[in-house]
């Protein structure tokens, strides 16, 4: 069965400061990974996503990540932050086609 | 429009009332997915549909919630006498064929 698990819960930080958000998987097939953001009392909207392909994985807003397969990791990091970043954020897996399977979150808290 | 739409945004239910939610997805996508999001939680799996078909409810949490797709486009979230545990978001999802899942901005539950 496939898992998710993001190791932060919560991840404070100054303005402009770099970040890095964990994400690790476990799949016994191949996945797709992606990154989605979540601003308060919105929906979920698609940072980025690793299908196939160049490892590193570049997104909306200056984010990128990159998928590690010896690793089983996605993490997600962006050189500098700005206030407006806060929010949080949910790493994904799926198989092809078939439905994600989310971790719990990490909320990122950028502070001037 | 241009994204997946939910109605309504927020209902307050009463214990033991129904209540039925709906999503227009994206137009021209084939896949439809709903989610469960509890306070604090990730999205949690709920359903999903292929075109009119229902290929995988395994997720939808008791016998009490029900979830269709008549014509292939517009889907419908009913949950029957509704509980306070079933408070929580309601995520709708919709992908075409290259498996990028885009969300709604979600129905908001809460059961008094």
């Amino acid at each position: 069965a496939q898992s998710v698990t993001q190791l932060d819960s919560q991840v404070p930080v100054f303005e402009e400061a770099p970040v890095e958000l964990r994400c690790n998987y476990s799949s016994s097939v191949s996945v797709y990974l992606f990154w989605y953001v979540q601003y308060p009392n919105q929906g979920l909207q698609l940072l980025l996503k690793y299908l196939s392909g160049s490892t590193l994985v570049k997104g909306i807003n200056g984010f990128e990540a990159e998928f590690n397969k010896s690793q089983t990791s996605f993490h997600l990091r962006k050189p500098s932050v700005h206030i407006s970043d806060t929010a949080e954020y949910f790493c994904a897996v799926s198989e092809a086609a078939g439905n994600l399977i989310f971790g719990k979150g990490t909320k990122l808290s950028v502070k001037p | 429009g241009a994204g997946v739409s939910q109605s309504p945004r927020y209902k307050v239910a009463k214990r033991g009332q129904d209540v039925a939610l709906r999503c227009d997805p994206i137009s021209g996508h084939v896949s439809l997915f709903w989610y469960q999001q509890a306070l604090g939680q990730g999205p949690e799996f709920l359903t999903y549909f292929q075109n009119e078909a229902q290929l995988d409810k395994s997720g939808l949490p008791s016998d009490r919630f029900f979830a269709e797709r008549p014509e292939g486009s517009v889907s419908t979230l009913k949950i029957q006498r509704t509980q306070q545990e079933d408070s929580a978001v309601y995520l709708c999802a919709s992908s075409p064929v290259d498996g990028t899942i885009y969300f709604g901005e979600g129905s908001w539950l809460t059961v008094v």
